[in-house]
């Protein structure tokens, strides 16, 4: 089975850092680029970055650029995001996504259930 | 960056009834490289349409997704009850791949 599976929110202070983590497995995970999204609570979605099978392509949403930083590590199938400098703003739930085909235009058709991050002090 | 504005906000039908969501994008959208999800409460979204007409494995035929350029249109031709959910548009073909703010498709 096809599997996303992440971890690693939870409440942190403004100006603090956290990672989180996204497990695969059922595919071959190095063959596909990897996405984050997030959803802040009632309200809708938004792409937040994707990196590359080979992480040789990475992009940012203006509103996380110079903050988070996305990584994979194809050994073990995961992606990651690294959150730095955490605002407010940063609250949600944040969702690892697959995408439907090989490349890095595709729409995303696998999604994890997401991990919630709550920024407050 | 490419914004998505999505109408109407709300849309209220009823079972049976044909559906009709629009996506407007403020540039072209490179290769029709739009999709269109479906969420539900308290789930992930789940992929309709790509390519903006091709339906996803599983999708039944009643969604239909058209358009090109800056103009897309979901269509659901007879809403069943579980349709009723937010729909939502994403371009994936520049980046940041943005999404539209979301249609709420709710029983009338």
């Amino acid at each position: 089975e096809v599997q996303l599976v992440e971890s690693g929110g939870g409440l942190v202070q403004p100006g603090r850092s956290l990672r989180l983590s996204c497990a695969a497995s059922g595919f071959t995970f190095d063959d596909y680029a990897m996405h984050w999204v997030r959803q802040a609570p009632g309200k809708g979605l938004e792409w937040v970055s994707g990196i590359s099978w080979n992480s040789r392509n990475i992009g940012y949403a203006d509103s996380v650029r110079g903050r988070f930083t996305i990584s994979r590590d194809n050994a073990k199938n995961s992606l990651f995001l690294q959150m730095n400098s955490l605002r407010a703003e940063d609250t949600a739930l944040y969702y690892c996504a697959r995408p439907n085909d090989y490349g890095d235009f595709n729409a995303l058709d696998i999604w994890g259930q997401g991990t919630m991050v709550a920024v407050s002090s | 960056e490419i914004v998505l504005t999505q109408s109407p906000g709300t849309l209220s039908l009823s079972p049976g009834e044909r559906a009709t969501l629009s996506c407007r994008a403020s540039q072209s959208v490179s290769s029709s490289n739009l999709a269109w999800y479906q969420q539900k409460p308290g789930q992930a979204p789940r992929l309709l349409i790509y390519g903006a007409s091709s339906r996803a494995t599983g999708i039944p035929d009643r969604f239909s997704g058209s358009g090109s350029g800056t103009d897309f249109t979901l269509t659901i031709s007879r809403l069943e009850p579980e349709d009723f959910a937010v729909y939502y548009c994403q371009q994936y073909g520049s980046s940041p791949k943005t999404f539209g703010q979301g249609t709420k498709l709710e029983i009338k």
